[in-house]
Order: C-alpha cells, then structure tokens, then sequence
C-alpha cells in the first residue's frame, strides 16, 4: 500500500531556481494538501485542493503555485526559490476536507 | 487565524512511566486529530475524535475530546522506547472548514 508518495525525498536549490514536488494518493481520497514544517513551528498550509478542479490558499501561500493534476497528483511549484523556503514540505491526503489526513514522507529543500 | 497550544513543549519519562500531554484552543473546535511523527518521517494518524466528551483508545493511547469543544488530550500508558517522537494535534474549527489546524507539537523522549 502505497499511500501518499511524494518525490523528490530531498533537493537543493539555488536561490532563484525553480522548481516542482511532486505528490500523488492512490487511496480515491479527494482532497489534497501540501504543508510545511520548520522547526518548532508544526505544520503551516500552504495550500489544498477540496477536490479535483480546485485549489485555495491556506496560511502560507506566498511564493508558491500548485496545480491538481486530476484527482491523484498535486503538485506544488516554487518560481523562484528563496532561502526562508528551506523546510520540509508534506503532502497530504484525506477523503474530505473534515476527514482526517494521510501524510506523505516529505520533501526536505535546501535553498542556498 | 485559529491557533492551537500544546503541552508540554517537551517530555523526557523513564520508560513504563504514563505520559499524558493536552492540546488548546481559544475557539471551538469539532475534531481533533492526534499524530505521532518519527524522525524523517510523515506524520501518521494515532487517534480521531468527532464527538464533544468522546474517549477513544487505540492501544495503549487515549484520547479525549474536551467537553468544551476547545480542548483534548492524549494520554500514553506504560511508554516503550518506540513512543519516542513529536506529538501533534489537529482541530477543524467547523463541520465544513477548509482545513485542520496543527499544533506546534510535544516532543517526547523515553529513557531506558
């Protein structure tokens, strides 16, 4: 059982780069989140898709695009990759938007 | 934004000892959500609660969800090496909210 499978598992940027994690679920579920994680500060939402078709900003969204490929793949996208988005990044999975989440294992960026 | 309060920040227990640690709020909240994260690892899902009051066991963790809706806890009985890891909660503030809350985590450390 797969789950939630994110790739690359790490990656290093240099400023300005760009770049796109890639995440899919093989579980059905229809909504789709991506959060990042720096340290003593849990998990902040960057931004979720309800269910294939849409997307929202959730608290961090600032410098990021995602995109929901169809109702497995959400990909998150950073333009132009800047030191303070250095953090580990997870993409989750539930079956509705009050369901509870299946996390991925993470993508941890470096951004020199 | 909605916030949630964890505590402890941090635990160290010998091991057999019960562990028990709370989550916050200062709005109500409908679920709550507890994760246990591994070292390099994704967070996984330990327990759901959907019900003011409900006690829910998985194990040899409890939880409980806080009969004024803003608060619940977790506890952990005879801990084992393996309990060790960062402890989150997370809260959907309503029915149909958009997304779960986190927690900035407990982390918890078992001595032989």
């Amino acid at each position: 059982n797969a789950g939630v499978t994110q790739t690359p598992k790490f990656q290093v940027l240099k400023t300005g780069q760009s770049m796109t994690l890639q995440c899919a679920q093989d579980m059905n579920h229809n909504s789709m989140y991506w959060y990042r994680q720096d340290p003593g500060m849990g998990l902040r939402l960057i931004y979720y898709s309800a269910s294939e078709g849409t997307t929202d900003k959730g608290e961090v969204p600032n410098g990021y695009n995602v995109s929901r490929l169809n109702k497995r793949e959400f990909s998150l996208r950073l333009e132009s990759a800047a030191p303070s988005q250095t953090s580990v990044y997870f993409c989750a999975s539930s079956y509705t938007l009050v369901a509870e989440a299946f996390f991925g294992q993470g993508t941890r960026l470096t951004v020199v | 934004g909605q916030q949630l309060n964890q505590s402890p920040q941090s635990m160290f227990i010998q091991e057999g000892e019960d562990v028990s640690m709370n989550c916050t709020s200062s709005s109500i909240f409908n679920t709550w959500l507890w994760y246990k994260q591994d070292p390099g690892e994704g967070p996984v899902l330990l327990i759901a609660l959907y019900k003011a009051g409900e006690l829910t066991s998985n194990g040899r963790l409890t939880a409980q969800f806080g009969i004024t809706r803003k608060d619940s806890f977790l506890n952990i009985s005879a801990s084992i090496p393996s309990d060790v890891g960062i402890y989150f909660c997370a809260g959907s503030p309503d029915n149909y909210g958009q997304n779960f809350v986190f927690g900035p985590g407990t982390r918890l450390s078992v001595l032989p």
